[in-house]
């Protein structure tokens, strides 16, 4: 069973960029699509981005090309970039696993990150 | 794809059924439609995937039905456990979207 774990800082100042990472344990990074999803108080669940290990990509458009993945397989992590972060961009942040054609089957815990001077 | 969840809130007993409804604005190819749980503090858990097809591990209780616009999450018999806050999230269009939730509370 392949288990998630987010890490990277929490506190961010607006106009600076947040990165994260996703350790992957447990299958190999070349079977899933590695997403990134967000939640907040006032937008809900919202998709960020995925990426596959052969480098096929794709960004919410509401991002507005802010957002950047990339992989690491000999470490088995996967990292999620968004540069001039605003208040708005406060979440939790979750790393999740996709097959083709299918829902966000597992999940990390989560990494609340917000974004204040 | 906008979906929409109704109703926001259901108040409910233990033992009692939960109907949940999610609407999508556009059909859904290949009823490409999921549920998710969420308990306070906890991450997303899949539920159901193409609209009927309950993932590993999850209860027979949970009933996923419908097709095109109009999905229905149903809870048979609601268990402790089972107050929680329910997504649907659709696959078939991108960007891939959720609904806003349905919080189903203990009455």
């Amino acid at each position: 069973q392949v288990r998630l774990q987010e890490s990277g800082p929490r506190l961010v100042k607006p106009s600076e960029t947040l990165s994260l990472t996703c350790t992957v344990s447990g299958d190999s990074m070349k079977t899933y699509y590695w997403n990134w999803i967000r939640q907040s108080p006032g937008k809900g669940l919202e998709w960020v981005a995925y990426l596959y290990h052969n480098g096929i990509s794709d960004y919410n458009p509401s991002l507005r090309g802010r957002a950047a993945m990339s992989l690491d397989s000999s470490k088995g992590q996967f990292s999620l970039t968004l540069s001039s972060v605003t208040a708005a961009d406060t979440a939790v942040y979750y790393c999740a696993t996709l097959l083709p054609a299918s829902a966000f089957d597992v999940w990390g815990q989560g990494a609340l990150v917000t974004v204040s001077s | 794809i906008v979906l929409t969840q109704s109703p926001g809130i259901l108040s409910l007993s233990p033992g009692e059924r939960a109907t949940l409804s999610c609407r999508a604005s556009q059909s859904l190819n290949n009823n490409y439609l999921a549920w998710y749980q969420q308990r306070p503090g906890q991450a997303p858990r899949l539920l159901i995937s193409g609209a009927t097809n309950r993932a590993t591990g999850i209860p027979d209780r949970f009933w996923g039905t419908g097709s095109g616009t109009d999905f229905t999450l149903i809870i048979s018999r609601l268990e402790p456990e089972d107050f929680a806050v329910y997504y649907c999230q659709q696959y078939s269009h991108t960007p891939r979207t959720f609904g806003q939730g349905t919080k189903v509370e203990i009455k």
